[in-house]
């Protein structure tokens, strides 16, 4: 079965930092591309950025609004995704899912974790 | 980036009733579309990928079909359990973008 485990999420003031965590099991994680997705309370869902796998050399890619503060790695030994997330603002605040793409190619997310929620407030 | 125009935001029907909720990118996606359902406090979950896949284990009476840049979920039979939040999402190119969802609800 697989399993999608976030963890490091909580309370922090504006300008602070937070590292997430997402450790899988129940497939192979080294052959995968991992994305961090986020959703802000009663909001839409938004992609915050994507480790590509060590076929495509761990290329990270982010989305706009967190690049420069966000930083995407993994760990393929330890089956973990990492979220390290500086400069935090009050609108990141939300619940953040990792998510793993399909190994068809269609770019979809068959594997979600159950989401750590970020709070970001003085 | 590509902007997902996703309608309508919200839908009242009943159980039994057929339900479609429209997609629309703002450029070319070619197939590389994606449908989600989301209940309140859970992940989102794949129903359909490559905008006509259906994604093992989700019921047949889900189904996506496409025209250009038109993307369609259809439910053909509502059932109890359907009532949630549906997000379409292309991964065509990075930035990775969703529609703006489509409330599903009780009539």
């Amino acid at each position: 079965e697989v399993q999608l485990v976030e963890s490091g999420g909580g309370l922090v003031q504006p300008g602070g930092s937070l590292r997430l965590s997402c450790a899988a099991s129940g497939f192979t994680f080294s052959d995968h591309y991992m994305d961090w997705v986020r959703q802000a309370p009663g909001k839409g869902l938004e992609w915050v950025g994507r480790s590509r796998n060590k076929v495509y050399s761990y290329i990270t890619e982010y989305a706009a609004s967190v690049k420069g503060r966000f930083t995407i790695s993994r760990d393929d030994s330890k089956n973990s995704l990492y979220l390290q997330m500086n400069s935090l603002k009050t609108e990141d605040t939300a619940m953040y899912y990792c998510a793993g793409q399909d190994s068809y190619g269609s770019g979809s997310y068959p594997w979600w974790g159950q989401g750590t929620l970020v709070t970001v407030s003085s | 980036d590509i902007q997902m125009t996703q309608s309508p935001s919200s839908l009242s029907a009943s159980v039994g009733d057929r339900v479609t909720i429209s997609c629309r990118a703002s450029q070319s996606i070619r197939s590389y579309l994606s449908w989600y359902q989301q209940k309140p406090g859970k992940a989102p979950k794949v129903l359909i990928y490559a905008a006509t896949s259906l994604q093992s284990g989700v019921p047949s009476r889900f189904s996506g079909s496409e025209s250009g840049t038109d993307f369609t979920l259809t439910i053909s039979s509502l059932q109890p359990e359907d009532f949630a939040t549906y997000y379409c999402q292309q991964s065509y190119t990075t930035p990775i973008t969703f529609g703006q969802g489509t409330r599903l609800e009780i009539k």
